[in-house]
């Protein structure tokens, strides 16, 4: 499986700031799929923003960007205008193209701070 | 609505009680996945199939099953649950080309094997 990591267990940040949460992988893979997931306390997975590996422009939904550098392998999920509601830990995700396993980093924990 | 249904939500048991957890969907979805969130680890990969009997091992499949014998459904079974098996669990789907479409995920199943 490819690995996944996110070195950020926990996060805090300042209610109405931007954060970024770290993710880099490991692959040799020419295509392939990166993801970024909340997961509330109430426990449900929500799925927030993907970007390919060819695309160009880095992908943008609402106020979640991903950061896209590819030669650095990263993929950092931006938050700008930090909510309460985003408290929650928060996942990202690989998928190599033809492949049929999702790999998940272990995640972090963001507080929003009022 | 587009759903991933996933039954029980909690369930509390003992050793060697053979149980199944369902899943199913209705998006007409071709793969569907089963995988266990545990403190610390993120989610792990149990078992996937990418369409009606066919399915494969992910990566901790030890001590489970799985059958797809319709494209709607793909329940997860613990013959013999033991307690290293409490856990969180999630079912989730889409459409082929896992590398380029967001898994839908289901509500969550919390196990505890006692």
């Amino acid at each position: 499986a490819q690995k996944i990591t996110q070195t950020q267990p926990g996060m805090f940040v300042q209610e109405k700031e931007a954060v970024t949460l770290d993710c880099t992988y490991d692959t040799s893979d020419q295509s392939y799929g990166l993801f970024w997931y909340k997961q509330p306390s109430s426990g449900e997975m929500i799925f927030l923003i993907y970007q390919g590996s060819y695309d160009e422009q880095n992908a943008t939904e609402g106020r979640y960007s991903l950061n896209f550098q590819k030669a650095r392998k990263s993929a950092n999920l931006v938050i700008s205008a930090s909510q309460l509601g985003d408290s929650a830990m928060y996942f990202c995700g690989y998928a190599g193209a033809g492949s049929y396993q999702l790999t998940f980093g272990k995640g972090t924990k963001l507080s929003v701070i009022p | 609505e587009a759903q991933v249904t996933q039954n029980p939500r909690y369930l509390i048991t003992v050793t060697g009680k053979k149980l199944t957890v369902t899943c199913s969907q209705n998006m007409n979805h071709e793969y569907m996945s089963w995988y266990r969130q545990d403190p610390g680890l993120g989610l792990r990969q149990i078992y996937y199939s990418m369409n009606v009997e066919v399915t494969d091992k992910g990566d901790v499949p030890e001590g489970y099953k799985v059958s797809r014998k319709e494209k709607r459904n793909f329940p997860l079974i613990l013959e013999s649950p033991s307690p290293n098996q409490t856990s969180l669990y999630f079912c989730a789907s889409s459409s082929q080309g896992l590398s380029n479409q967001p898994q839908h995920f289901g509500d969550g199943t919390r196990l505890s094997i006692l």
